[in-house]
């Protein structure tokens, strides 16, 4: 079954700190990986997308990087900042025969950023 | 300014009472979709459409209705309401549907509440 998973399930940091966030997937083969970052009660923004050939890929501060061989991606927040706090969903595009695949959605790591 | 616009923001209503959740979008965008998040599942894809008068069924479609008479606007239909369909609602749009080098846009969101 087509699976995406994530974690931590929830992080606080200090403002100023750095974060990584670690996103595990069974799809396959897949189109493309997403990193959304959803504020509380809006809705999801888009960070970076990956092609499976394609290693990382910067945002300003968010630098997201993918491993298909071990399907593996994660998400690297450099110098936090409070406005980071939100939850970032990984996403995943399946690939199935040429056509491309609903989205499947990881539940998401939530962010908390302390000053 | 590119933008899926969801209507109402919130909306509290009683079971049974037929509703409707409208969604539009202005970037010409073949693909739209309704997904619901509950707290510990994630999103979780109700209904999508493909383009015009194509629609198909997600992952959770028991109890909600669609319709795609128009590129732009994609409502969704909740003809008896139920409390278990008290939820967050979110439109999304995109070019193609999962496609490399297109991003889903997400609406605002509707927090909808059954009694």
């Amino acid at each position: 079954k087509n699976q995406v998973e994530q974690s931590p399930q929830s992080l606080i940091i200090l403002e100023g700190k750095n974060c990584t966030l670690q996103c595990n997937y069974t799809v396959s083969p897949f189109s493309n990986l997403r990193w959304y970052k959803q504020d509380t009660g809006r809705g999801p923004v888009s960070l970076t997308i990956m092609t499976f050939s394609e290693n990382t890929k910067s945002n300003g501060r968010y630098t997201a990087t993918l491993d298909a061989d071990t399907k593996q991606s994660s998400l690297h927040i450099t110098a936090s900042q409070l406005s980071d706090s939100a939850s970032y969903i990984c996403v995943v595009s399946p690939n199935y025969g040429g056509s491309q695949g609903n989205l499947i959605f990881g539940k998401g790591t939530k962010l908390s950023v302390k000053p | 300014e590119a933008q899926v616009t969801q209507n109402p923001r919130y909306l509290i209503t009683v079971t049974g009472k037929k509703l409707t959740v409208t969604c539009s979008q202005n970037m010409n965008h073949e693909y739209m979709s309704w997904y619901r998040q509950d707290p510990g599942l994630g999103l979780r894809q109700i209904y999508y459409s493909m383009n015009v008068e194509v629609t198909d069924k997600g992952d959770v479609p028991e109890g909600y209705k669609v319709s795609r008479k128009e590129k732009r606007n994609f409502p969704l239909i909740l003809e008896s309401p139920s409390p278990n369909q008290t939820s967050l609602y979110f439109c999304a749009s995109s070019l193609g549907q999962g496609r490399r080098d297109t991003e889903a846009f997400f609406g605002q969101g509707t927090r909808l509440t059954v009694v």
